[in-house]
């Protein structure tokens, strides 16, 4: 157990809908990651958060936003969802802003009808 | 972007055997490299950050070496076991002003036969 909670484990939802996921990261950990893993592509990063703050964006559509809150944790709200939308979406965090181990979650696995 | 490759893309060895397998980088503005044990069904799980060129970093049967001016990595698993069967994902991260976001190689998936 990495200390990172991610919920809900699973969604399945339709086309056109949105949902928002939910990342706990571990104690003391100040930045978020959110990746996304599709059956045909390796581990994608979407964005990083530090301590409240965006601090770099990666290949993440404009149909996603994502936040971090005051008390750390952090939400990826996709919408507008399509097909192609179906993967397994892993937040991670780490204590500080760049070189540290990133410790993953179990990972929510989003399925698009 | 950076493009991170690993080789093999997969890998079948029987108990008892030792392997090895390659992780390449860009290695301008190289700022450190990961490694990560991936199992079916459950997170990446982290093994190694390395930064310095000629490190090199030990965890149990596991091992991997750095070569930053070449830019590649080599992960050893000596007398693998068949609880190592497993993907292997390195991520390389680029310094400058996306720090912290890693690039992820595809994995090397290993299989290791009782």
């Amino acid at each position: 157990d990495s200390g990172v909670t991610q919920t809900p484990k699973h969604l399945i939802t339709a086309t056109g809908q949105r949902v928002t996921l939910r990342c706990s990261p571990r104690s003391g950990d100040l930045s978020v990651y959110w990746y996304q893993q599709s059956l045909d592509q390796g581990l994608q990063f979407l964005i990083h958060y530090y301590n409240g703050e965006e601090r770099a964006k990666g290949n993440i559509l404009e149909r996603f936003s994502a936040q971090q809150f005051p008390d750390l944790h952090s939400e990826l709200n996709l919408s507008s969802l399509e097909l192609g939308d179906s993967a397994l979406y892993f937040c991670a965090s780490s204590v500080g802003n760049g070189v540290e181990t990133q410790y993953f979650g179990p990972g929510t696995r989003l399925l698009v009808l | 972007i950076l493009n991170v490759e690993q080789s093999p893309q997969s890998l079948h060895v029987q108990e008892g055997d030792s392997t090895n397998f390659t992780c390449s980088f860009p290695s301008s503005n190289f700022y450190a490299l990961h490694w990560y044990r991936w199992e079916t069904a459950k997170s990446p799980e982290a093994l190694f950050v390395m930064t310095l060129n000629g490190d090199e970093k030990k965890k149990g049967r596991i091992s991997a070496t750095l070569n930053t001016k070449e830019g590649y990595s080599y992960l050893y698993i000596k007398g693998s076991q068949p609880e190592d069967s497993a993907t292997y994902l390195c991520a390389s991260l680029d310094r400058g002003s996306t720090l912290g976001r890693l690039y992820f190689g595809r994995g090397t998936q290993l299989t290791v036969w009782p």
